[in-house]
């Protein structure tokens, strides 16, 4: 796997119910990222965990890191058709000089 | 998302034309970079600037340019487009700190024809 895979590649559910992501690295980070991105525009940053952290929540995002498995999971609860995205994780690694982004969840909400 | 602007956002253009894709950031970030990323797949590095006449390439090979003479500006040139050139072109923006995210423009969906 490459540095930063996402999984799923794509997920599909109904509003109102939970969404996870999960991300996989292989190399030591000083920080995970996630981002969204609509359609054709620009990506958007939602949160960032420290490598010295396992669990941070912003409104309805919450994110995990273990650092033993050198995995992340971000969950969208109560999912809202406006959540219907691409969401990317983002590693930066050790030293801070590089940041890699993974390929994306695509996220489909059904209203 | 309005503190970096990226113009134009779409361009057509006929091969061998010469082109300039603009970004300019109001944050006053040090930390400046090229993303090129096809239709539903990951971003890959082109170019990046830690700093007024600072540039260096990225991961990806690419036959462009860039220049950082203000801190604000961070334009990224094509000498000759061709079709294989034709993708979405994403600049961003970054304090110097390492555990701070990045700021993206809206984009701009190059189609060389």
């Amino acid at each position: 796997s490459q540095q930063g895979e996402e999984d799923p590649q794509a997920l599909s559910i109904q509003e109102g119910e939970n969404a996870t992501m999960n991300c996989s690295y292989k190399t030591s980070i000083n920080n995970l990222q996630w981002y969204r991105q609509n359609s054709g525009r620009g990506l958007v940053h939602l949160i960032l965990i420290r490598s010295n952290e396992r669990e941070k929540h912003s409104g309805r995002l919450r994110v995990t890191l273990d650092t033993s498995k050198k995995s992340s999971s971000l969950l969208i609860t109560a999912s809202r058709a406006a959540d219907t995205a691409s969401y990317f994780c983002a590693t930066v690694l050790t030293g801070g000089f590089k940041t890699i982004f993974g390929a994306g969840t695509r996220l489909f909400v059904k209203a | 998302e309005a503190d970096i602007y990226q113009t134009p956002r779409y361009l057509v253009i006929g091969t061998g034309k010469k082109i300039t894709l603009e970004c300019s950031q109001t944050m006053g970030h040090d930390k400046m970079y090229w993303y090129q990323q096809d239709p539903g797949m990951e971003l890959h590095l082109i170019h990046y600037s830690y700093g007024v006449n600072s540039t260096e390439k990225g991961d990806l090979s690419s036959e462009s340019t860039v220049s950082r003479i203000r801190t604000e500006h961070f334009p990224l040139t094509l000498e000759s487009a061709r079709p294989s050139h034709t993708s979405q072109y994403l600049c961003a923006s970054s304090e110097h700190r390492t555990d701070y995210g990045y700021t993206f423009g809206s984009g701009t969906r190059l189609t060389v024809v």
